[in-house]
């Protein structure tokens, strides 16, 4: 069982916005930053979204991320097959003194 | 670019102690926290804990009894201990790089899978 909260899987065709959650509580999303990585079979996560909503250099603009209260999101708009992998939600949790992690979301291109 | 580069046994035998280093280069060992974070096969990511780089620690709750983390910044490289391990830490072990905000892990070790077995 996670501390974040995410849907084990969504799904969406080519071209269509995709949203994925991220559930947590006043200790961790509530007060800190929130974090996304993108995973791809056999291979390290990499950032995908930090500080909520900040996009790294190198990653495509139809990606955005959002946080409200003890809930965040990252968004896909327009999307491809390349789009396909697990993605995560991270933040510190005050209360553990740590690092929490989501449980990951699959997300398969139709 | 930062390169992290996990090294140390494939398989520990139950109850024994499971040892990996990080050897980091192209960068300075300082002003970070040096983190293991691991994934069980078909799972999701586990936080197990971090060094700074002055040798201060944090350990995820769950596993603090059983971790140890140090740094040598003399040689680069940062180790993990994790003591009395049984099946349910077969795991792929990741090194990684975060900041002041904790969850910023911008650059990561490719990954060692250890094996509990006898």
């Amino acid at each position: 069982q996670s501390v974040l909260n995410q849907p084990p899987s969504a799904s969406g065709t080519p071209g269509q916005r995709v949203t994925i959650s991220c559930s947590g509580s006043r200790s961790n999303v509530g007060s800190n930053y929130v974090y996304w990585y993108l995973q791809r079979p056999g291979t390290a996560p990499k950032v995908y979204m930090y500080r909520n909503s900040q996009r790294p250099s190198g990653v495509p603009d139809r990606f955005s991320g959002s946080k409200s209260g003890t809930s965040a999101s990252l968004a896909i708009s327009g999307l491809r097959s390349e789009d396909e992998a697990e993605y995560y939600c991270a933040a510190w949790d005050d209360s553990l003194n740590g690092v929490v992690f989501g449980g990951g979301t699959r997300l398969t291109v139709l | 670019q930062v390169l992290l580069q996990e090294s140390g046994p494939g398989l520990v035998k139950p109850s024994e102690t499971l040892s990996l280093t990080c050897s980091v280069s192209g960068g300075s060992i300082s002003n970070y926290y040096w983190s293991w974070i691991r994934q069980p096969p078909g799972k999701g990511l586990e936080w197990i804990g971090y060094v700074y780089y002055n040798g201060n620690t944090k350990y995820s709750p769950s596993l603090k009894s059983r971790v140890t983390i140090s740094v040598d910044t003399s040689k680069t490289q940062f180790s993990l201990k994790l003591s009395s391990v049984t099946a349910a830490d077969t795991a792929v072990y990741y090194c990684a790089r975060a900041g002041q905000d904790g969850p910023d892990f911008e650059f990561w070790g490719q990954g060692t899978l250890v094996s509990v077995s006898s």
